[in-house]
């Protein structure tokens, strides 16, 4: 199984909402990525989990709380964003490089998300 | 200057000619990937290298490390080869630096 599955596909959401964007994989990865992607552009790194601890956070703002409740899932929680929040989030997987692995990331097929 | 150059940004070709990718990058790193994207969102890892060359099918990627340059070729190209295509570097232990992608349309 070489897959990373993100739920849900698209979402709409107001600037009052809070969501949660999921993210799962199974090939027994300890390195999990959240991307933003804005039309035209090349994804841009938010969060690294490394064995379920956050190992890098790209200044981003606080109103995105990831979570790594455990090694297989990931989670994005949303509260009170931004229209300008509106892009495609990516979540990625891969070895643990520290530990020997290779450092091929596994991309999801994305969140889409809209904020009115 | 972007630390990660690709070129060109967009490339439209007819079905059958020989494709060529460029990526330079300024900085130290270990290893380059290439990646494509096609519409709808989904990136797919095509390759990673450290050094010399792979070849997967009709795609075939290049490194020199000496000169900070990849190349990513396709032969035969073919309309489901349209998407973008992506050169990453790895710098620092868990980052990667992205171009900003070239975008290829194979018309039949």
């Amino acid at each position: 199984d070489t897959e990373v599955t993100q739920t849900p596909k698209h979402l709409v959401m107001g600037m009052t909402n809070k969501k949660s964007l999921k993210c799962e994989q199974h090939m027994g990865h300890r390195a999990m990525y959240w991307y933003k992607q804005k039309a035209k552009k090349p994804p841009e790194l938010m969060f690294v989990y490394s064995y379920e601890k956050l190992s890098i956070n790209e200044s981003v703002p606080s109103r995105f709380s990831p979570e790594c409740p455990n090694s297989s899932l990931l989670n994005l929680h949303l509260h009170a964003l931004q229209p300008e929040d509106s892009a495609l989030y990516l979540c990625a997987s891969s070895q643990d490089r520290s530990r020997g692995g290779t450092d091929t990331q596994y991309f999801g097929p994305g969140t889409r998300l809209t904020v009115l | 200057k972007n630390e990660v150059e690709q070129s060109p940004q967009n490339l439209t070709a007819q079905e059958g000619e020989f494709i060529t990718i460029n990526c330079s990058y300024s900085v130290g790193i270990s290893a380059l990937h290439w990646l494509q994207q096609h519409p709808g969102g989904g990136i797919v890892s095509l390759f990673m290298l450290s050094s010399g060359k792979k070849k997967h099918g009709r795609l075939i990627a290049t490194i020199n490390i000496q000169e900070k340059h990849s190349s990513l070729h396709i032969t035969a190209s073919h309309p489901r080869d349209s998407a973008v295509y992506i050169c990453a570097v790895r710098s620092g232990a868990q980052k990667l630096v992205f171009g900003q992608g070239t975008r290829l349309t194979i018309n039949p």
